[in-house]
């Protein structure tokens, strides 16, 4: 069964913390892909990588770096975490081919910043 | 650039009856795909179905299918037969083109609520 695992599902962090969420997939895809979602604006991409060491930036990066060491692993840092922050955070990831595949999520981390 | 606009926030639905949640896009490439995903209170995505802009009909999954109107730029989903499990929140994603400078990636809309009453 395919799987993408996000290392917490609720976090509580203060203002000014540095903050790691982690996502793993077993599935060998070479792209992974971070979103926050938030209520009425939907899903929008912070940014994704097509391969280990690539990144690109999204819609929103600002206030957030990823690291893609190992094909399996994109996380997604919050150097100095702040309110606006709070929010619910996916992660996906798919196959590069073919075009038509779909993306496989993660259960969600939700960030409070205090 | 690329945009997708879901106008519904919410919708209710009679159990058994027929629903259909808008999708519109915005799209100056010629090669794109459209994604519906549900979203039920567990958190989950589930992927639904899948349209490509060069597909000559429209897509079918069970009871769900894509009114695809290309000239529109809409790709409504239609969701037949609503159970009481369809509530959920639905969202469309586009996928622009990869190559060339495109990067592949996917966008999503704002999201409808759909509530099926019994």
């Amino acid at each position: 069964d395919v799987k993408v695992t996000q290392s917490s599902r609720y976090l509580v962090k203060r203002t000014g913390e540095k903050v790691f969420l982690e996502c793993v997939q077993d599935m060998d895809h070479e792209n992974m892909f971070w979103y926050r979602q938030d209520p009425g604006l939907g899903l929008r991409l912070i940014y994704f990588s097509y391969d280990v060491k690539m990144k690109e930036k999204g819609d929103i990066p600002e206030g957030y770096s990823v690291s893609r060491e190992k094909k399996e692993r994109f996380s997604l840092i919050l150097e100095s975490a702040s309110t606006n922050q709070t929010s619910m955070y996916l992660c996906a990831s798919r196959m590069d081919r073919p075009y038509t595949g779909e993306l496989f999520f993660g259960e969600g981390s939700r960030l409070t910043v205090l | 650039a690329q945009k997708i606009t879901q106008t519904q926030p919410g919708m209710f639905v009679q159990e058994k009856e027929a629903v259909t949640l808008d999708c519109t896009y915005d799209t100056s490439d010629p090669s794109y795909g459209l994604f519906w995903y549900k979203q039920p209170s567990s958190g989950e995505m589930i992927f639904l179905i899948y349209q490509g802009s060069y597909d000559q009909q429209n897509a079918t999954e069970g009871r769900y299918s894509l009114n695809f109107q290309k000239a529109r730029k809409s790709a409504n989903l239609v969701i037949s037969a609503s159970q009481l499990g369809d509530s959920a929140m639905y969202f469309c994603a586009m996928r622009e083109p990869h190559g060339s400078g495109n990067t592949g990636k996917l966008i999503f809309g704002q999201g409808t609520t759909l509530q099926v009453k019994p």
